[in-house]
């Protein structure tokens, strides 16, 4: 089976750095995608990792470590247009699984 | 391109009644998904198609949703009879790849279904 466990919310200030924090159970792993999904709209891709390290694209960074299960996305110099919700998805046999979401907060 | 296209945006119908949602996926993209968000429930994946076979509708609830798609271009997702619990948000996605991989999924908007 699959599962993933994330926090369910998180709060930071404009500007700040956040890191969002995914663990995951796959049988057939083969890679953890993230998505940004804003109140009333339909989740966009951000990246995905299938080997382990640090991806970069602009603001967000994804994090990968296979022999831990584990991977974070990171948002460097917050903006209010961040505000969202974050899953971690990840991918095995075929299916991609969501996780439940993590819920950024940023205060001016 | 204009991405993925699902109609309709909102849908409101009685208990009983028959639903059907549809969906236009990107051209020249072979996999095609179907989710369901809930607040409870988070996003689950219902079924999805590969070169438009279905491959897996393990996670279609009940035989009251049924999933079709009958060319690369289009694909229904029907439910009947409608009960009230199945109110959510219907998401449709399309990939160039079944796993996602580096171009992800797309998404289309979504329709929310509300059945009274």
């Amino acid at each position: 089976g699959q599962s993933l466990e994330q926090p369910s919310e998180v709060t930071a200030v404009e500007g700040a750095i956040v890191q969002i924090n995914c663990t995951y159970q796959t049988s057939g792993f083969y890679g953890l995608s993230w998505y940004q999904q804003h109140d009333g709209g339909a989740p966009t891709f951000l990246s995905y990792n299938a080997l382990d390290g640090l991806e970069e694209t602009g603001r967000f960074s994804s994090f990968l470590s296979r022999s831990d299960s584990y991977g974070y996305l990171l948002l460097q110099e917050l903006q209010m247009k961040d505000s969202a919700s974050y899953f971690c998805a990840s991918t095995g046999g075929f299916k991609t699984i969501f996780g439940a979401g993590t819920r950024l907060f940023v205060k001016a | 391109d204009a991405g993925v296209i699902q109609s309709p945006r909102h849908e409101v119908t009685e208990m009983g009644q028959e639903v059907t949602l549809r969906c236009k996926p990107i051209s020249g993209h072979n996999s095609l998904f179907w989710y369901r968000q809930t607040m409870m429930r988070g996003l689950e994946l219902l079924i999805y198609f590969n070169n438009n076979v279905p491959i897996d509708d393990s996670g279609m609830p009940e035989d009251r949703f049924s999933a079709k798609m009958p060319n690369a271009s289009f694909s229904t997702l029907k439910i009947q009879p409608s009960e009230p619990r199945d109110s959510a948000v219907y998401f449709c996605a399309s990939s160039l790849d079944a796993g996602g991989g580096s171009y992800g999924y797309t998404f289309g908007s979504g329709t929310r279904l509300t059945v009274v």
